[in-house]
Formats: C-alpha cells, structure tokens, sequence
C-alpha cells in the first residue's frame, strides 16, 4: 500500500473507445503526474497537475486529458483508444515542497485495448 | 532529444554477487537523477542525486553521479532474492517532468 490509490487495477477496452482512470492521492498532495509505462519500456511522461491547473504535458495526443480535484483525486481520460494505448498507467503525487524526493507512485492501472 | 540509456538491459546474478548498473544520459535543463525499484507495478524511490562524485548508500545499495561524463551508476552488494526487480533510472529536468530509461532487470538466484 503505497498511500497512492489507482483504480481499476487492470481493464480491458475495445479500440475506439474511451477509458477514464483515477487516482486518489494523500491528503495535501496537490502536484500529481500521470505516466505510461508499455511492456518493457520506462515510464513516460503524460501530464502533471499542480492545484487542479495542467502544469507541464509530454508528448501525447489531445485525446489524452486530465482531470484533478479539491479532493487530491485525479482522472486520466483517453479518448478513441488504439491498440498502443495498452499499457501500465502510473500517477505519482506529491505534497508542498516535498518534490521528487516525496513523489509516490500508485500501484497502476494496467490498460489493454484490443 | 532528451534521453536516458540504462544497460545492461537484463542481468541473471547469484545470490551474493556484487552487480552495477549503469544510465547514461543526454538532456537538456538537468536537475537531478533519480533510481527507483520496481517490482510489481509502483516504482518505489531509492535515490537522488544532484551532485558530483557524493555518493550515497543505503544498506546495500550505493549510488554516484558524474556530471562531466554524464551517466550514473547503482551498487548493489551481497546480492539477495529479494533483489530481483526492474532498476529504473530517471532525469528530472526543469518542467518537473521525469524522462525514464528503459530500466535493467536484474534476477537473482538462489
């Protein structure tokens, strides 16, 4: 149990559709990021939250977006999923002045798009 | 284009062996590299580095940044079962995003 609660653990999705993840983070983290992990690959980065404002983003397609709330939860959203979508998706959060060195990462969602 | 090469890719040890990892890198606006453990699914954080040539360990595990060269490496002594995981090497640069390596598997066997 890392503190970093991610939900649904594993999901299966047809290619066009749409997938919402979440992530529920320790109170008073309020800076959260959102990577894709593929098979065999290192973690990238898609986007980071900073007090509920978009506060950086990698290099993913628009239908990529995000979501976080007053509550420290957040959402990833994909929209007209592709087989490629199918990954480990991880969202780490951290609180004030706590940076990298604070960062926790959730247990993931595993994503399979077929 | 930023980037981070770790290798080997993959290494099969016995219990008790000395193994070092290695993670170069090439990116722009560098802040510090961080490695982290992954067993399952949540990489969970070993170490920080922002300065050259301090080392730092903890147990068995050991770690140094050199700046000039670029690259970064990870000690692990007596190795153990436990052990066996995914090292991940990752640059932290200035827009607070992490740019990963592919990572090193590493097993251990009894």
């Amino acid at each position: 149990e890392t503190g970093v609660t991610q939900s649904p653990t594993h999901l299966i999705k047809t290619r066009g559709q749409q997938v919402t993840l979440r992530c529920s983070s320790q109170s008073g983290h309020n800076t959260v990021s959102w990577y894709q992990q593929a098979l065999g690959q290192g973690p990238q980065f898609i986007f980071q939250y900073y007090r509920e404002e978009e506060n950086g983003r990698g290099n993913f397609p628009p239908r990529f977006s995000g979501l976080q709330f007053p509550n420290y939860s957040s959402e990833l959203n994909v929209n007209a999923l592709e087989l490629d979508d199918s990954a480990l998706y991880l969202c780490a959060s951290s609180g004030p002045g706590q940076g990298y060195y604070g960062y926790t990462f959730g247990s993931g969602t595993r994503l399979t798009v077929v | 284009e930023d980037k981070v090469v770790q290798s080997p890719l993959s290494l099969v040890v016995h219990e008790g062996d000395t193994v070092t990892l290695n993670c170069s890198y090439e990116v722009t606006n560098f802040r510090s590299l961080l490695w982290y453990k992954q067993e399952k699914k949540a990489p969970t954080f070993l170490f920080m580095l922002t300065s050259s040539g301090i080392e730092k360990k903890s147990g068995r595990l050991s770690s140094i940044l050199d700046k000039k060269e670029l690259f970064s490496i990870l000690n692990i002594t007596a190795t153990q079962t436990g052990d066996s995981a995914v090292y991940l090497c990752a640059d932290l640069i200035n827009t607070d995003k992490l740019i990963f390596g592919t990572g090193t598997r590493l097993q251990v066997f009894p």
